[in-house]
This record gives C-alpha cells, structure tokens and sequence, in this order.
C-alpha cells in the first residue's frame, strides 16, 4: 500500500531551527509537496521537490532523497505565527497526491 | 499565485436538508478540481477528482449520489451535500490544479459544514 510518515506533533522555541520529517511509500514518484495549514483554515502551498537536493525560499527549506523515500522540511528563525500544521504530500504515478496525516507544530515563547 | 475561491465559507443547515458549495478558479483554467473533507485534527482526505465536461471519478467509500459533485465549466465544480445528516458536518475544501499534472495545487479557503 501507499503511505506517508511524519510526526504527529512537534514543540520548538521561538527563533529557533525546527526540521520536519517526512517518509513516504508510494507507487512512483512525480513529486513531493509541503503545506501549511493554520487551524480552521484552507492548506497553503510551501514547497515542490521532483529532484534530490535542498530547495531554500526565505526562512523554509525542503530536503528531498528519493533513494531514502525521505523528505524534510526546515523552518529556520521561528516565529510564533509559524504555529500551525505541516503536511508532506507525495504526488505518485497516476499523479494523485497522497497525504501525510500531518504535522502539529507548536511555538513557545 | 494562482487563486481560487470557495463558497459558502460556512453553512448550518437543519437534517435532511441539501447544501451547495461552489469552487471557482478565479485566474486561471482547471480542467480538473479535487474535493476534500477533512475532520477535526486529521489529515485531508480527498472525497473525488472533478473533471470538466465529464463525471467526477469518487474515491472508495465516498457516496456517489450522497455527493453530487458538478464540474460544469472551466472555473467552477460545485459539490452537493444531498440530505445532509449530523454526521457530515466537516471541513470541505476544494483545490484545483495550475498547469500540467506536476503543478502546484490551489486550495480554496474551505467551507465548514455544521448539520444541526
């Protein structure tokens, strides 16, 4: 079968580094998404990996390993808005998207 | 980015009653849109693909005639709730894909479902 792993929930502290991760098995790989959902709220998008490597936008970075079937996502400078849950989405062969239950991260002071 | 727009953002209905949303991609042509409910504290599950011009494709235990889903143009997939009970009061939200089948999906702003 098809599944995505990450951690249930997560605490840091405010400016602090905080990495995500992700595994995943799925039949094929055209893709891994990161997403950002606050409480109530609709997902929005952070980031898109096709390629091994380190993508980097502004305070998030996105690892990929296809190999390790492992991906993570890397929130630098924490800030308390950064509050909310992540969700690791992997798009397989038939390019549907196949969610991760998501992770809860929760900022302190 | 790419917007799409979803309504109502939220509904209270009685039981037996029918509710509508609507999903429109305001910028931008989506041939295909994906509907998702998703429970408090759970990850979205996606409930059918919407394709324009044609019938939805509805995941394993989704109801098709419960969840009358309607892609009828380029910018617009409604979802039907048809005697709605308390047990579908949820989080629905819709998205649509930008671009090719690789591209970033949008999500509409949800609309949270309370059956009374």
């Amino acid at each position: 079968g098809q599944n995505i792993d990450q951690p249930t929930e997560m605490t840091a502290t405010e400016g602090a580094i905080v990495q995500i991760n992700c595994t995943y098995q799925t039949s094929g790989f055209n893709g891994l998404f990161w997403y950002q959902q606050h409480a109530g709220e609709a997902p929005t998008f952070l980031s898109y990996n096709v390629l091994d490597g380190l993508e980097e936008k502004g305070r998030f970075s996105s690892f990929l390993s296809r190999s390790k079937g492992y991906s993570y996502l890397l929130l630098k400078e924490l800030q308390m808005k950064d509050s909310a849950s992540y969700l690791c989405a992997v798009m397989d062969s038939n390019y549907q998207l196949i969610w991760g239950a998501g992770t809860k991260l929760i900022i302190k002071p | 980015g790419a917007v799409v727009s979803q309504h109502p953002s939220w509904v209270i209905c009685k039981s037996g009653t029918s509710v509508k949303i609507e999903c429109r991609s305001l910028d931008f042509q989506a041939t295909t849109m994906f509907w998702y409910r998703q429970f408090p504290k759970q990850s979205l599950m996606l409930m059918a693909t919407s394709n324009e011009g044609s019938k939805a494709t509805y995941e394993q235990g989704v109801e098709k005639d419960k969840f009358l889903i309607n892609h009828a143009s380029l910018t617009l997939s409604t979802l039907t709730v048809t005697s709605a009970h308390p047990e579908d009061s949820s989080f629905y939200i819709c998205s649509a894909r930008y671009g090719t089948e690789t591209g970033e999906l949008f999500f509409g702003e949800g609309s949270r479902l309370t059956v009374l």
